[in-house]
């Protein structure tokens, strides 16, 4: 079955304000965690990743934060704008037995934001 | 340079027809990954492939479905004797190497499969 899960399936903004959106997962063996981004009726688009060796990335108005004790990832977007209004995935890198790497992914968030 | 291709971007299909989904990888990518997506859900890995072999088909059903990706044209990612379960999205992905170091893989626009 799937190891990474989603918190919260939908998630009404603000306009300007910030957003988070977290993940659980229960593979401690995975490498890389990585948020993507999926408008609707589009492929999804790589946001930003962290290795496991981190606890915080930052990209453009991007922040991702990963807590390894309880096995947490979290994607903060500052000063939201409508065209962030998509769902985001959260998936995990992880290397199979022998050493070909897949993405599992969470059901994912949806993220609205409110003008 | 193009992005991942993939058509037809929509199909319709009569239940026990064949479909074919085509993916074109981005230049100079070797890679290629197929998923599926059911509406409001996550991504499901199928396969994995590179020029002219299957690296991991762990994902995909035993029976009905094939992948390839020749030496030279587009995958293809085939399905037989389609079912009402088959309709989905189906996103294909490319990258140049898979490691640790290299996660960044670059996503279609997925073909929309109908099964009426």
């Amino acid at each position: 079955g799937e190891s990474v899960g989603l918190h919260l399936p939908t998630l009404s903004v603000q306009e300007g304000d910030n957003s988070i959106i977290n993940c659980a997962y229960s593979n401690s063996a995975s490498d890389y965690f990585i948020w993507y981004k999926q408008e609707s009726g589009k492929g999804p688009q790589f946001i930003i990743d962290i290795r496991s060796n981190m606890d915080k990335r930052q990209g453009q108005r991007v922040t991702v934060l990963l807590n390894k004790t309880v096995k947490h990832l979290s994607l903060q977007i500052a000063a939201t704008q409508p065209g962030d209004s998509a769902v985001y995935f959260c998936a995990e890198n992880w290397a199979s037995m022998d050493s070909n790497y897949q993405l599992i992914w969470g059901a994912g968030t949806k993220l609205i934001i409110k003008p | 340079n193009a992005g991942v291709m993939q058509n037809p971007r929509h199909l319709v299909r009569r239940r026990g027809q064949e479909a074919r989904l085509r993916c074109s990888p981005m230049k100079g990518h070797s890679h290629v990954y197929w998923y599926r997506q059911l509406p409001e859900e996550g991504l499901k890995f199928m396969v994995y492939l590179q020029k002219e072999n299957i690296i991991d088909e762990s994902g995909m059903p035993k029976e009905r479905f094939s992948a390839e990706f020749p030496k030279e044209g587009p995958s293809i990612l085939r399905i037989q004797q389609v079912v009402r379960g088959d309709s989905a999205a189906y996103f294909c992905a490319s990258s140049p190497v898979w490691t640790e170091k290299n996660t960044e893989a670059f996503f279609g626009q997925g073909t929309r499969l109908t099964v009426v």
